[in-house]
């Protein structure tokens, strides 16, 4: 069955330091989003992308990046981690059109101390 | 920009009962989508029901349904006969047919008592 999977599920990290979250779909979907889930915010679109070579920024975009350089793949990079980046953070991916589901990773909870 | 806005951080209603959870959105796009996603504690998102906004006739998925009042922009769903497995936090999301970027509401959580 297709799936889309993140790793780590948990990550401890210190504030300075680079760290990447993994997001890999085998469902083929040219859609790949990432999202930080903080309480009292929802889900916060941080970048996206629609397909291989290309990148957006989302709304809480600053102190992150990202590239899409196969379908499958769109890690997430925290270049000098904060405290204010301790979050759960969702990946996600669709098939093209704006009426087709998306499909959600289990999720990363990572804490930078 | 596109805006989500759930009003009710919290909703509680007894087993069987029906509730009914709030969603307003804002867009300048007349080509959209509105979804309602669930997340119990599990952490994953489930769709529940999907809007087309071209549609008038409310979506239906079972014991789900929407009121979707475009004019208004909103967007509201109902749960009926309410069942334990329904607690959880429910977002309401938008998707412009333009930007294909999915929006989210910050989240109702509820809960059913037995």
């Amino acid at each position: 069955d297709a799936e889309i999977t993140q790793s780590p599920r948990h990550k401890i990290t210190e504030t300075g330091r680079q760290v990447t979250l993994a997001c890999h779909q085998t469902w083929n979907h040219n859609n790949m989003f990432w999202y930080r889930q903080d309480l009292g915010h929802g889900l916060r679109l941080i970048h996206y992308s629609y397909g291989v070579q290309d990148t957006n920024k989302g709304e809480v975009s600053d102190g992150y990046s990202v590239s899409r350089s196969n379908t499958e793949d769109l890690p997430l990079t925290l270049e000098s981690a904060a405290s204010s980046q301790t979050s759960v953070y969702f990946c996600a991916s669709s098939a093209r059109g704006p009426n087709t589901e998306a499909f959600f990773g289990q999720g990363t909870r990572l804490t930078v101390v | 920009a596109q805006t989500v806005t759930q009003s009710q951080p919290e909703m509680s209603v007894q087993e069987a009962e029906t509730v009914t959870l709030s969603c307003t959105y804002d867009t300048s796009e007349s080509d959209y989508y509105l979804f309602w996603y669930k997340q119990p504690p599990s952490r994953q998102m489930i769709l529940v029901i999907r809007q087309e906004a071209y549609k008038q006739q409310n979506a239906t998925e079972n014991r789900f349904s929407v009121n979707f009042q475009k004019a208004a922009k909103s967007f509201s769903l109902k749960i009926s006969d309410s069942q334990l497995g329904d607690a959880a936090m429910y977002f309401c999301a938008y998707r412009g047919g333009a930007t294909n970027k999915l929006i989210f509401g910050t989240g109702t959580l509820l809960a059913v008592q037995p």
